[in-house]
Parts: structure tokens; sequence; C-alpha cells
């Protein structure tokens, strides 16, 4: 099976853009993660979709959005960008919530100048 | 709120000798803990849970409720054993698929 498959690996933003990112997960999985990725604040939690609705919300503004297709692929927009929204975007997916057992995708690297 | 919390940035260990990853975790209810590994320019995945109570590849960990630590073990470091770990635990409130990571802990084995 293919793995979970992100884009843009890369891109450059400048404030007060937005920017939206999307995920492919593996085949047969429903559930999508978000995480954020920072040298300062680690690992975090943005959202999960499971079946195109919207499980847990971290805690992040709501600039941060997502959401999910009926082929379970999904999509997160960042609007209004900050210089502290540059960050590795990570995309993991699952074929069941509730588990943990997450597989990742290579990420999406922003930089916001 | 829950937190993780994996106190050494860096380990480096010879070849043969003993590894522990230290993972410490604060929540109030019965968590989930897993480590995920991140090798050399790979993706994060899934090393192990603590509910399957397995060894992969060689490495082993024990929750202990009375510590809340899940230390990651491993009796004979391989150079192959070098990569970022990370400790995370998944509440068990209906948080589906959210996970709190700690700050990981980068592992050099040296020949």
């Amino acid at each position: 099976k293919a793995g979970v498959t992100q884009t843009p690996r890369y891109l450059i933003k400048t404030r007060g853009q937005q920017v939206t990112l999307s995920c492919s997960p593996i085949s047969g999985h429903r559930s999508v993660s978000w995480y954020q990725q920072t040298p300062g604040q680690g690992l975090q939690f943005l959202f999960e979709y499971f079946s195109e609705t919207q499980r847990n919300k971290g805690n992040f503004p709501g600039r941060f959005s997502g959401r999910q297709f009926s082929n379970s692929r999904s999509e997160m927009n960042v609007s209004t960008l900050e210089l502290g929204d540059s960050a590795l975007y990570l995309c993991a997916s699952s074929p069941f919530s509730n588990t943990g057992e997450l597989f990742f995708g290579e990420g999406s690297r922003l930089t916001v100048l | 709120a829950q937190r993780v919390t994996q106190p050494e940035k860096l380990l480096s260990v010879f070849k043969g000798a003993p590894v522990e990853l230290k993972c410490n975790y604060s929540y109030s209810g019965s968590p989930e803990l897993f480590w995920y590994v991140q090798y050399s320019r790979q993706r994060l995945q899934l090393l192990l849970r603590h509910i399957s109570r397995e060894s992969i590849k060689g490495f082993t960990a024990d929750l202990n409720k009375g510590e809340t630590s899940f230390h990651l073990k491993k009796p004979f470091a391989q150079e192959e054993d070098s990569a970022m770990y990370y400790c995370a635990l998944r509440m068990n409130n209906n948080a589906g698929n959210m996970l709190t990571f700690g700050g990981g802990t980068r592992l050099m084995v040296k020949p």
C-alpha cells in the first residue's frame, strides 16, 4: 500500500497570506490527524477527522481549520499567516479512531516570511 | 491537562550497552502510552504501545502507573537503533487519535 502522501512538501508564504495543505491517507484509513512540529513546542495535535467529521481539536486559534472529504483525503488551512506558523505540518492516518496507532506522512514544511 | 516529559534530549551509548529512554507523564485518568521512532530520513512510525506488551526490535516498555512512567528499554543497543524517540499519551476519554507527545530523545549509539 502507498503511504500517507502530503502535498506540497515545501512552501514559502508571507505574513497575512493563507495556505492549504493536502493529505492523502493510506487506502482504507478513515481517520486523518494533523500535527504541528516546531523546535520550540515539539509535536502538537491540531485536529482529527473521521468519516468527514471533526473528532477533536487541539489548542490552536481559529485561523487553523481543516476538513475531510468522502474519499478520506483531508486538507488543512491556515489563514492570516504569522511568522510563528512556520513549522512542519504532519498528517497521520489510521484505519480507526481511538487506537493511537498512527501512520505518518513526510510532512509539509511551511516557512512564513 | 495531560503532559508527557522526556527529560533527556540526547542519550549517547556505546554499541552493546543497555539503553533506557525515560518517559514520565501526568494524567488523572487511565492513559494509553506509545513510543514512536523516527530514523534518519524516514517517517515517524509507531514502535510499540503498552497495551500490546510486545518486544519490538528488542525494545520493551512497561507502564508504571505508580511512578507515572513508561520508560523504553533495550538490553544491548545496536547502531541501527540511533534515532529520535518520542513518547506519546492517549487519554481514555473518547480522545480519538489525539496524542500528546513528549519533546523527544535523540539516541546515538556509538560503535
